[in-house]
């Protein structure tokens, strides 16, 4: 069974770092494209960045791009968000999401909540 | 960037209603285009893929249509359990982009 599970949200002052992780199981990690993709409160979904299975190829939306970091590592099956300088607009509820083009999104974490706020 | 417009953001609907839910795209993805059921507090779950794609699981009165720029959910006869927001997503070019949900609620 395919599982995803987030973890390493919490409260952080505006301006301040937080470092989310996302355990994988269940299927072959370093073969996927993995995503990040948030929800802000009573808002819809915003896709926020990608890695390539080897991590060698990143995206960034445009919104968190220069302040995000996606990064990955294969022999602990984990993916990884370091995000900086952050603020009120990057509050949300972030997915660990799988899936690249080929078969794109196909399977969320339950989310972790990133609150900013002093 | 693609921009993904959806309607209507929201519809009232009774259980055995028939529903359509439409994604205009602002450019030609192909059939490069998912729909995710969302409900409160849980993450989103997949539904269509490749426009049109039953994913595994999922009910068969859900179907998807389009290619380029038009596409469409359809709900064939609601059930109680399908009262959800429903979002398209375009995965042709980056950034990925959704459409702004759309709140099936009961009439």
């Amino acid at each position: 069974e395919v599982q995803l599970v987030e973890s390493g949200g919490g409260l952080v002052q505006p301006g301040g770092s937080l470092r989310l992780s996302c355990a994988a199981s269940g299927f072959t990690f370093n073969t996927y494209i993995m995503n990040w993709v948030r929800q802000a409160p009573g808002k819809g979904l915003e896709y926020v960045s990608v890695i390539s299975q080897t991590g060698d190829v990143t995206y960034y939306g445009n919104s968190v791009k220069g302040r995000f970091t996606i990064s990955r590592d294969n022999s602990k099956n984990t993916l990884f968000l370091q995000m900086g300088s952050l603020r009120a607009e990057d509050m949300a509820v972030y997915y660990c999401v799988r899936g690249g083009s080929v078969n794109p999104l196909d399977y969320w974490g339950q989310g972790t909540l990133v609150t900013v706020s002093s | 960037d693609i921009q993904m417009t959806q309607s209507p953001s929201s519809l009232s609907a009774s259980v055995g209603d028939r529903v359509t839910i439409t994604c205009r795209a602002s450019q030609g993805i192909r059939n490069d285009l998912g729909w995710y059921q969302q409900k409160p507090g849980i993450a989103p779950k997949r539904l269509i893929y490749a426009a049109s794609s039953l994913q595994s699981g999922v009910p068969s009165r859900f179907s998807g249509s389009g290619s380029g720029t038009e596409f469409t959910l359809t709900i064939s006869s609601l059930q109680p359990e399908d009262f959800a927001t429903y979002y398209c997503l375009q995965h042709n070019s980056y950034p990925w982009t959704f459409g702004q949900g759309t709140k099936v609620e009961n009439k």
